[in-house]
């Protein structure tokens, strides 16, 4: 089946970037997704990237996609402690079925 | 529009007793499907339907039934509670992969399920 794999573990510090990768075996994925997770939630969508796109800019956001590598990356700029969560890439199956495929989640913690 | 709502938010069963995890969603969305979270193992699919009559397996679907008599309801029934069933359960919905949109999924707040 298709496989999404990210690191599990991110820490930096406040007012730096943050940056976590993902990458993904389907090639056929039409949109690539970035979910957040806060405690105690449900996951809600940060952003995402249409598979014919390298980079997409949204705000503090930035998306790099890399289709040849299948790699994806979220960089967060000036990160804050309300940025604090668990961070799931995810991809779409291609077909009506439309099944996701989610990482495990990197968890990213900033310090004060 | 209320999104998507489970019911309930927390659960405590016997091992083998039954029960029914609620989801319903407003926006009119074919697809739904039903995750589980455990520490580590990200999430993984149980089972999904891309409308109503339609449903089919996920990854984990031993020991889970689901059914879609309308476009709004996918319940998740759990037949005999097991103690691996101790987890957190998200149900989540969206649009078809070939509607032409971006295909998001909205998720539920969460069920958090403990089988003593």
């Amino acid at each position: 089946g298709e496989d999404v794999e990210q690191s599990l573990f991110l820490s930096v510090r406040e007012g730096d970037s943050s940056v976590i990768n993902c990458t993904y075996t389907d090639s056929s994925s039409t949109y690539l997704y970035w979910y957040k997770q806060e405690p105690g939630a449900g996951l809600q969508l940060l952003t995402y990237i249409f598979s014919n796109m390298d980079m997409k800019q949204d705000q503090r956001l930035t998306v790099l996609l890399n289709k040849k590598d299948k790699h994806l990356s979220l960089r967060i700029a000036d990160t804050q402690t309300g940025d604090s969560a668990i961070y799931f890439c995810a991809e779409r199956d291609n077909t009506n079925a439309g099944k996701s495929t989610f990482g495990d989640g990197t968890t990213l913690t900033v310090k004060p | 529009n209320a999104g998507v709502t489970q019911t309930p938010k927390f659960q405590v069963l016997k091992t083998g007793q039954s029960m029914t995890l609620q989801c319903a969603q407003d926006m009119n969305h074919e697809y739904m499907s039903w995750y589980r979270q455990d520490p580590g193992m990200g999430l993984r699919l149980i089972h999904y339907s891309v409308g109503a009559g339609i449903t089919d397996q996920g990854e984990v679907p031993n020991g889970y039934n689901v059914s879609r008599s309308t476009t709004e309801d996918f319940p998740l029934r759990l037949l005999s509670a097991a103690p691996s069933q101790t987890s957190v359960y998200f149900c989540a919905s969206s649009t078809t992969a070939l509607s032409g949109t971006s295909g998001e999924q909205f998720f539920g707040p969460g069920t958090r399920l403990t089988v003593l």
